[in-house]
């Protein structure tokens, strides 16, 4: 089945540090991606819907300059959390959805631990 | 507001009993999906159904089976004959007009028990 890369699997940064995530389509194009985030024990909290050659689409309470989401090509959305601190630090996961949207799929998720 | 609710937090059982996972949902739209998540402790989600809110049948994989009923806006989660692997968080989603923006609940924490 389809998969969906997310690299890297974890990270561990200085504070005030840029930290950029990976999350790939492997086998199928997509034009829609979005980023989730998790803190420990807690639910996955959507940040934004990242769209394919466009700008992405935050959602309330999230800071788009801190949180930077490039979505350049079909197959590959990047996060990037500037200026990190440690309250950035939490499980980032992307998801995926095919060309039609019938399917979806998640990365694998990137650990990010903010000293 | 918080648009799916499952409200157990944590449940233990033990292994060869049977746990049923609630998920309750509000929604205005009448297209609509449901999926089911389990998240191991490695993290990753992965996928166990996803339900659009036209097809209201019930459904049985395995020893995993999902009872949907539009009437009461729930989507439940039985595993039967609980085996040590099935312990995971298990997280019940929503998107509405089927654009693939979930909104998850707060999982459930299940502990099977040897």
């Amino acid at each position: 089945g389809a998969v969906v890369s997310q690299h890297p699997s974890r990270v561990i940064c200085k504070s005030g540090t840029s930290v950029k995530i990976e999350c790939r389509s492997l086998d199928f194009q997509a034009t829609t991606m979005f980023w989730y985030r998790q803190f420990p024990k807690k639910s996955l909290m959507l940040m934004a819907t990242s769209n394919e050659g466009s700008k992405a689409t935050y959602e309330q309470g999230v800071e788009k300059d801190k949180f930077l989401i490039n979505h350049a090509s079909l197959t590959l959305s990047t996060l990037t959390v500037t200026s990190a601190h440690p309250e950035d630090s939490s499980f980032y996961i992307c998801s995926a959805a095919d060309r039609g949207g019938e399917k979806l799929f998640f990365g694998s998720g990137t650990q990010l631990s903010v000293l | 507001a918080q648009k799916v609710t499952q409200a157990q937090t944590e449940i233990s059982v033990v292994e060869k009993e049977d746990v049923t996972l609630d998920c309750v949902y509000e929604t205005r739209d009448t297209t609509y999906y449901l999926f089911w998540y389990k998240q191991p402790p490695s993290g990753e989600l992965v996928f166990l159904i996803r339900r659009n809110s036209f097809d209201e049948q019930n459904e049985i994989s395995g020893r995993y089976s999902w009872n949907f009923q539009k009437s009461t806006s729930s989507f439940n989660f039985t595993i039967t004959a609980s085996q040590v692997v099935d312990s995971a968080v298990y997280f019940c989603a929503l998107s509405e007009h089927g654009n693939n923006r979930l909104a998850f609940g707060k999982g459930n924490q299940v502990v099977v028990i040897p």
